[in-house]
């Protein structure tokens, strides 16, 4: 069965800087990876996703991600964190093989805090 | 449009008190539906999941159950609220066919059960 692991629970980083949120998978191929973000007290908002082809998916609010096959992982990128980014990070992987029920399966998350 | 509605937002419950909350969804037929929980610290369980009416699947047993009466609604129960039910409560649509068309998620409920 697929899983997922997120490192870091908590990571502070100041308004401005950089910023990578870590994700690592267990698949026997390659799954579909998704990143969410979840303000507090609300649901969960897509930020990008990755199914194949290039390996550098692009998504909302200056995020990216970087899908590594040989570290399975798919780490989540902003080059300048603005305060707003405050919120909590999930990352989930789902089968291709189910996708029909179309489960993923979620990270324990990463919460961002953002220094002024 | 397509959107998820999730009510009722913020529950209080004493212990043994029954539990029903709901989730209909709109601007689209036969969605698939996930209703997730989200407990401190611990990240989101998938709790059950629906690919039509009358179709539930549970992946983890617990006090709770599922039920999906109309083709966009999806209700989540209890008999018995324990304290151990206490969380924040997500449901989720499936935007198209397949899974990388991705999720939406509601608003969610926060359980309290005291």
């Amino acid at each position: 069965a697929q899983s997922v692991t997120q490192p870091d629970i908590h990571i502070t980083v100041s308004e401005g800087a950089s910023l990578e949120l870590r994700c690592n998978y267990s698949y026997g191929a390659t799954p579909y990876l998704f990143w969410y973000v979840q303000s507090p007290g609300q649901g969960l908002q897509l930020l990008l996703k990755y199914f194949s082809g290039d390996t550098l998916v692009q998504g909302i609010k200056g995020f990216e991600a970087e899908f590594k096959r040989s570290q399975s992982s798919f780490n989540l990128r902003k080059p300048s964190v603005h305060w707003s980014d405050a919120a909590e990070y999930f990352c989930a992987v789902g089968d291709p093989f189910s996708s029909n029920t179309g489960k993923l399966i979620f990270g324990q998350g990463t919460t961002l805090q953002v220094k002024p | 449009s397509q959107t998820i509605h999730q009510w009722p937002a913020t529950l209080v419950q004493p212990v043994g008190s029954p539990l029903s909350l709901e989730c209909t969804v709109e601007g689209t037929s036969n969605p698939n539906l996930y209703w997730y929980r989200q407990a401190a610290g611990r990240g989101l369980q998938l709790l059950f999941y629906s690919v039509g009416i009358g179709q539930i699947s549970s992946e983890v047993p617990q006090n709770l159950s599922a039920s999906r009466p109309q083709d966009r609604q999806f209700i989540l129960s209890s008999k018995k609220l324990l304290l151990s039910d206490s969380g924040f409560y997500l449901c989720a649509w499936r935007v198209g066919p397949y899974l990388d068309y991705g999720y939406t998620f509601g608003s969610g409920t926060r359980l309290t059960v005291v």
